[in-house]
């Protein structure tokens, strides 16, 4: 079965450079999350979208911000990075209705040198 | 305050041994969610659970809601050098609000499998 697709899996940038994280969700599921894993922390929900809307915001700093596009496929840009903002991110996907059954992407581990 | 609180923080366990994870909620339960990790990747999806007294298995995993107490179980039976991981408890709102939802973590648990 087809699963979240994430690239890249690895981006090494330096201090204050952008970058953008790119989210393919399972076919037919309209809404797609992100989250933030920092060393030995829990996922820590950034966004969502549905529909290309902004469904919901977490924790996502200024410097963040993403966005969904007509094939459902989303990507987070990052700005400015810091050191700080090494960690792991992860793209889920869901359908809106139905079995609400989330699924999680492998992840792009960056890292900010 | 975190959420959701697991327990045990860590756990080893003898090959072929059965053992429990505790997911405890200090908020109303709208839809519970239990995934496993390997270190450094993704989070892989083992069950939700909605309704009160709901019991879900997968292989050897089983795990239950419980909703009055606010908690849920993670049973495995027979544990292999396979189940070793992190074990994530997520909390949702689809219950509630009839849509799909952010989820928030619980601290996780460690278990290791030995042979």
């Amino acid at each position: 079965a087809a699963g979240v697709i994430q690239s890249p899996r690895h981006l090494i940038k330096e201090k204050r450079e952008t970058a953008t994280l790119k989210c393919y969700p399972i076919p037919r599921h309209d809404t797609v999350y992100w989250y933030q894993q920092g060393p030995g922390q829990d996922p820590q929900f950034l966004i969502s979208f549905y529909e290309k809307m902004q469904s919901d915001k977490g924790s996502i700093p200024d410097r963040f911000s993403a966005q969904q596009f007509s094939d459902y496929h989303s990507e987070l840009n990052m700005s400015s990075l810091e050191l700080g903002d090494s960690a792991l991110y992860f793209c889920a996907s869901s359908r809106r209705t139905g079995t609400y059954e989330q699924y999680f992407g492998p992840g792009t581990r960056l890292t900010v040198t | 305050s975190q959420e959701l609180e697991q327990s045990p923080q860590s756990l080893i366990v003898q090959e072929g041994k059965n053992l429990t994870i505790n997911c405890t909620s200090s908020k109303t339960l709208y839809g519970l969610y239990w995934y496993k990790q390997k270190y450094g990747e993704g989070l892989i999806f083992l069950m939700m659970l909605q309704k009160g007294g709901e019991e879900k298995s997968h292989e050897k995993i089983t795990a239950k809601l419980d909703e009055k107490k606010q908690q849920s179980s993670l049973h495995i039976t027979a544990s292999q050098p396979s189940h070793a991981g992190i074990y994530l408890c997520g909390a949702g709102r689809a219950a509630l609000t009839g849509t799909a939802s952010k989820l928030t973590f619980g601290t996780g648990t460690r278990l290791q499998v030995t042979l």
